[in-house]
């Protein structure tokens, strides 16, 4: 595709339920990045992945949260049994490769009820 | 760690007007990229400009342009002749370089207003 698509736009659950994001990176970009907006903590990282590996998930604020790639493309964020503040907004990015600039998708807005 | 500070969380130009928006930053890496990035209400995270710290010409783009002060972490965006399409988010963001997962690290962001 042209750039990075996110799916759900928007997503509303309850307390407790788990959720999967979705983000499909630019074709043939090697590098995929999760991050977090809300409006207190800003801009956060969450996890990278170079290929299907994740070699810097230290921005991931607790063992509810899991992502995976496979094939080298798509990725998923899991958050399980989901709290009020993981409302935010997740944006992905992909880049082609080192020191490339990094392509944001539009983002999921989740909101926890 | 890196930190960017944006001590700006809004501004407001009229249009075909001049604005700059600042950044600092706090790094002891010399080999880095900061990059602006643009938000408008659909969420979408557009780059705007991006520079590498081992140039020292200042990076331009159309009506963008930066001051860069590598002395001072210093990187502030200059925005020429305003648009109404140019109303955003403003965020800063530092990348260190080279190795690890080259993540961004970003500023809280600067609301611009574009008044007609």
């Amino acid at each position: 595709g042209a750039g990075v698509s996110q799916s759900p736009s928007n997503k509303v659950t309850e307390k407790g339920k788990d959720v999967e994001l979705r983000c499909d990176p630019i074709s043939g970009h090697t590098a995929l990045y999760w991050y977090r907006q809300s409006l207190g903590q800003g801009l956060e990282f969450l996890i990278y992945f170079q290929g299907n590996s994740a070699p810097d998930k230290s921005g991931l604020p607790s063992d509810r949260f899991s992502a995976e790639r496979t094939g080298g493309s798509v990725s998923t964020l899991t958050i399980q049994r989901t709290q009020q503040e993981d409302s935010a907004v997740y944006l992905c990015a992909s880049r082609r490769g080192p020191r490339s600039t990094q392509y944001f998708g539009p983002g999921t807005r989740l909101t926890v009820l | 760690a890196q930190t960017v500070t944006q001590s700006q969380p809004e501004m407001s130009v009229q249009e075909a007007e001049t604005v700059t928006l600042s950044c600092t930053y706090d790094t002891s890496e010399s080999d880095y990229y900061l990059f602006w990035y643009k938000q408008p209400p659909s969420r979408q995270m557009i780059l705007v400009i991006r520079q590498e710290a081992y140039k020292q010409q200042n990076a331009t783009e159309n009506r963008f342009s930066v001051n860069f002060q590598k002395a001072a972490k210093s990187f502030s965006l200059k925005i020429s002749d305003s648009q109404l399409g140019d109303a955003a988010m403003y965020f800063c963001a530092f990348l260190r370089v080279p190795g690890g997962s080259e993540k961004l690290v970003f500023g809280k962001g600067t609301k611009l207003t574009v008044n007609p």
